[in-house]
């Protein structure tokens, strides 16, 4: 079976800091790891996706992650938080090849305070 | 780029009705997701589709069905509706060649149950 686990459900940091949020999977195969941002009232949209290639993923709007095996570990960072990326994120796992469903986090709601 | 596209956007129903939702998938996208995502929570997976034949199998409540028709689109049937099928309903679609396992989802359709 698989899981993650989002480490915090709320994520407050200032305009212009780092932001960091945290996800950790379980997996009994060999994992595809994904990010996705829900902006209110919206469908859930791709930021970046781990397929077993490059462990360090870069994604839309200046988000990046890495895979850390050793920690089972797939972490979301962005350098500067901007105001617009106030929204719901939701780290995902399937079990890669062929038509597999995703497994959600419990979202990490990201606040940017001016 | 062409989106999924989901009908209706919101739906309001009594109880014991009936719901019928509408997935159609990005042009060449031979795979479908259904996910019900409840107020504040993750998404769930319901149930999936890859080349009009079920994939696999979630959570789908036995009231619920689902198909996916020769031109890939696929409607999500719910019958005896209750309270606790208030939810985002989210179709996702994907394509086994190209972009590998990258779920591209719609813009939801929000169904409360009166």
């Amino acid at each position: 079976a698989q899981s993650v686990t989002q480490l915090g459900s709320h994520v407050s940091v200032s305009e212009g800091a780092l932001v960091l949020l945290r996800c950790n999977y379980s997996s009994s195969v060999p994992p595809y790891l994904f990010w996705y941002v829900q902006y209110p009232n919206q469908g859930l949209q791709l930021l970046l996706k781990y397929t077993s290639a490059a462990t360090l993923v870069k994604g839309i709007n200046g988000f990046e992650a890495e895979f850390k095996k050793s920690e089972t570990s797939f972490h979301l960072t962005k350098p500067s938080a901007h105001m617009s990326d106030a929204a719901e994120y939701f780290c995902a796992v399937s079990k890669g090849q062929g038509a597999q469903k995703l497994v959600f986090g419990q979202g990490t709601r990201l606040t940017i305070n001016p | 780029a062409a989106g999924v596209i989901q009908s209706p956007r919101h739906l309001i129903k009594e109880k014991r009705e009936t719901a019928t939702l509408k997935c159609y998938p990005i042009p060449r996208h031979d795979t479908v997701y259904w996910y019900q995502q409840g107020p504040g929570q993750d998404p769930q997976f319901l149930i999936s589709f890859y080349e009009k034949m079920q994939s696999d199998k979630g959570s789908i409540p036995d009231r619920f069905s689902a198909q996916q028709f020769s031109d890939y689109h696929s409607e999500l049937n719910m019958s005896s509706l209750e309270l606790g099928d208030s939810a985002l309903y989210f179709c996702a679609s994907a394509t086994q060649g190209g972009v590998r396992e990258t779920q591209y989802f719609g813009p939801g359709t929000r169904l409360l149950v009166l």
